[in-house]
């Protein structure tokens, strides 16, 4: 069973940096190298918001992201640790929200996620 | 902008559909319409993926299709504990996909 865990939310003032990151518990070697993820958010009260997504590095590794964190945000992973990060630039408090991982199933849906990790904006 | 209804309400043992749509245009099959589930503190859970598959584990309560130029989730026999905000994303460019605002369903 895939089990994708988060870590590295927390408080940050406005303009500053984090990482998030997230591993996966589950099949090890297999999900996160074979497999597109994606990062999706939820700011407090607020519906689900596609973040960005990174292909697979059989698929050149590409990434795409929404408008909102574009040049900002950047996804990569670690194929040999089997980990997805998440680097966060020039954050802002709109920024607050509980970020999840996925997987990206076949067709382009959002397969398995992790239980989300807390980030908060705020000066 | 994907729309939503912001709420709906279906007795227990009843059926419901919520639906997906485009502010301008319509939704076919080409956007891989997916529906996700998601109750209080709870991460989403995958329900229906490419229009009308169901994730793994997921009871045949829940349907998905295209109903006019919409998206569309029916859940027959409501249970107390469909009672969820539900999702629906669309695949709008390669790679690149929109959620809805949710739909908040109250089972009563």
């Amino acid at each position: 069973e895939v089990q994708l865990v988060e870590s590295g939310g927390g408080s940050v003032k406005p303009g500053g940096s984090l990482t998030l990151s997230c591993a996966d518990s589950g099949f090890t070697g297999f999900t996160v190298t074979n497999a597109w993820m994606a990062w999706v958010r939820q700011a407090p009260g607020k519906g689900l918001e596609w973040v960005g997504r990174i292909a697979s590095r059989s698929d050149g590794e590409t990434t795409e992201y929404a408008a909102p964190v574009k040049g900002r945000f950047t996804i990569s992973r670690d194929d040999s640790k089997n980990m997805l990060f998440l680097q966060m630039n020039s954050l802002k408090t709109e920024d607050t929200a509980m970020y999840y991982c996925t997987t990206v199933g076949n067709p382009a849906f959002f397969r398995q996620w992790g239980q989300g990790t807390q980030l908060t904006v705020s000066s | 902008v994907v729309t939503q209804e912001p709420s709906f309400s279906v007795s227990p043992g009843g059926t419901v559909t919520l639906t997906c749509g485009l502010s301008s245009g319509s939704v076919s099959s080409s956007y891989y319409p997916s529906w996700y589930q998601q109750t209080p503190g709870q991460a989403p859970r995958t329900l229906i993926y490419s229009t009308n598959s169901r994730s793994s584990g997921v009871p045949d309560r829940f349907s998905g299709s295209i109903l006019g130029n919409k998206a569309a989730l029916t859940i027959t026999g409501a249970r107390a504990d469909d009672e969820s905000h539900y999702y629906c994303a669309l695949y709008v460019l390669s790679g690149i996909w929109v959620f809805g605002g949710g739909t908040k369903l109250t089972v009563l």
